[in-house]
């Protein structure tokens, strides 16, 4: 099974910062990396696929990179409905897995 | 707009089943691979199982495995969960949801598994 790593846990930022958060996979993944946000209530919107996609109607300030066994989801600048838990996921192989999540809280 | 709306979730007793349904609209589901994912109470997402197109090939997790079936009925476009022999630690949101490229999550249902 592919584990995935996600960092940090916990994110505390301000308004219009500039934040990353990182995910590793145990073995290479061949860019098949996914990004979702959850919010407080529980929906789960569909942020970016294969790495770099944005999603339908997904705001320009978030992005995504990586390669082989390393990503990262950045926000350019935090609006505040930003603040929310994120999760990464992997989709090279069964069974799919995902981050354990990072909390992006006001600080 | 893509719609997934769970249903049948509730208060069951350990080693009982329960059946999960998703009614899909908004696009041509027989042309999607379809999934479940849950989140246990203060936890993190788990993926639980994936249908192809047909049908024909299912897809789960080892802690899933033999006791949980998911199925789907293209022509009501509905995609389902039949869960058996449930443990206390199948208590969780299950979330419908269509996987990979552009995604969809459904709202989720809650199941909890208590005596």
């Amino acid at each position: 099974d592919i584990q995935m790593t996600q960092s940090p846990s916990s994110l505390p930022a301000s308004l219009g910062e500039r934040v990353t958060i990182s995910c590793r996979a145990s073995q290479g993944i061949s860019n098949n990396l996914n990004w979702y946000q959850q919010k407080p209530d529980g929906t789960i919107k569909p942020l970016i696929y294969y790495t770099s996609n944005l999603q339908s109607g997904v705001p320009s300030r978030f992005s995504g990179s990586g390669s082989g066994t390393d990503y990262s989801l950045t926000i350019s600048s935090l609006e505040p409905e930003d603040f929310a838990m994120y999760y990464c996921q992997q989709d090279a192989s069964f069974p799919l897995t995902f981050g354990s999540g990072t909390k992006l809280e006001i600080k | 707009e893509v719609q997934l709306v769970e249903s049948g979730g509730g208060l069951v007793q350990p080693g009982r089943s329960l059946k999960l349904s998703c009614a899909a609209s908004g696009f041509t589901f027989s042309n999607y691979y379809m999934a479940w994912v849950r989140q246990a109470p203060k936890k993190g997402l788990e993926w639980v199982a994936t249908i192809s197109t047909s049908g024909s090939r299912t897809y789960y997790p080892d802690s899933v495995k033999g006791r949980f079936t998911i199925s789907r009925d293209n022509a009501k476009s509905s995609l389902y969960l039949q869960m058996n022999s449930l443990k206390s630690e199948d208590t969780a949101t299950y979330y419908c949801a269509r996987l990979g490229g552009k995604a969809y999550w459904g709202q989720g249902t809650l199941v909890t598994v208590s005596s």
